[in-house]
């Protein structure tokens, strides 16, 4: 298909891990993002994966790129309230950088107490 | 340098009436671009421009919006003769066009009653 999928909401509990999938569609992109948007505010890039990658740490992130199904899932240890948000996987619209992202229709991430 | 500025951060408008919107890049940025955003929904891809050439456009831009970076530092969108439909957050974005992903503004949000 055309689009970038995500599911659409994810609840956890404040220490607990999140785990956000995305299905992305080319299999030429070459990188592959995780944006963060809170309310009211503008796209905040998390990470990025090169495409001959399957997995990048970053902190409390942790980002597994599954190139045979196209499936890429962000992972939030230890999350916290100030996690959430409205989380975006985009891809690469052709196999260079730099180039138009397309989008999925994010997932919100509600953390509680 | 404070990031990528967007002005104004809210407009109301009447239908039918035109509009525009200035984009700041982050300075050494040589790409720029504007998305849409709509509620529910991801950032959707309208063009973008290396210096001040406009290298793509999306279908989504019809021929009532223009954009123009006429000396490859901020941009413009304009709308004309604005719709109901044309409603939503209009994003901007830098990069240097590598694989360090886009810095996003924090949007105009036009509202057209």
């Amino acid at each position: 298909g055309e689009d970038v999928e995500q599911s659409l909401f994810l609840s956890v509990r404040e220490g607990d891990s999140s785990v956000i999938n995305c299905t992305y569609t080319d299999s030429s992109s070459t990188y592959l993002y995780w944006y963060k948007q809170e309310p009211g505010a503008g796209l905040q890039l998390l990470t990025y994966i090169f495409s001959n990658m399957d997995m990048k740490q970053d902190q409390r992130l942790t980002v597994l790129l599954n190139k045979k199904d196209k499936h890429l899932s962000l992972r939030i240890a230890d999350t916290q309230t100030g996690d959430s948000a409205i989380y975006f996987c985009a891809e690469s619209k052709r196999d260079q950088a730099g180039t138009a992202l397309i989008f999925g229709k994010g997932t919100t991430l509600s953390v509680s107490s | 340098d404070t990031g990528v500025s967007q002005n104004p951060r809210h407009k109301i408008t009447k239908r039918g009436q035109n509009v525009t919107f200035r984009c700041d890049p982050i300075s050494e940025h040589n790409r720029l671009y504007w998305y849409r955003q709509t509620l529910g929904q991801g950032p959707e891809f309208l063009t973008y421009f290396q210096n001040e050439a406009q290298l793509e456009k999306s279908r989504l831009l019809s021929d009532r919006f223009s954009a123009e970076r006429p000396k490859g530092s901020f941009s413009t969108l304009e709308i004309q003769r604005t719709e109901q439909g044309d409603s939503a957050m209009y994003l901007c974005a830098s990069s240097l066009g590598d694989s360090r992903g886009y810095t996003f503004g924090s949007g105009t949000r036009l509202t057209v009653v």
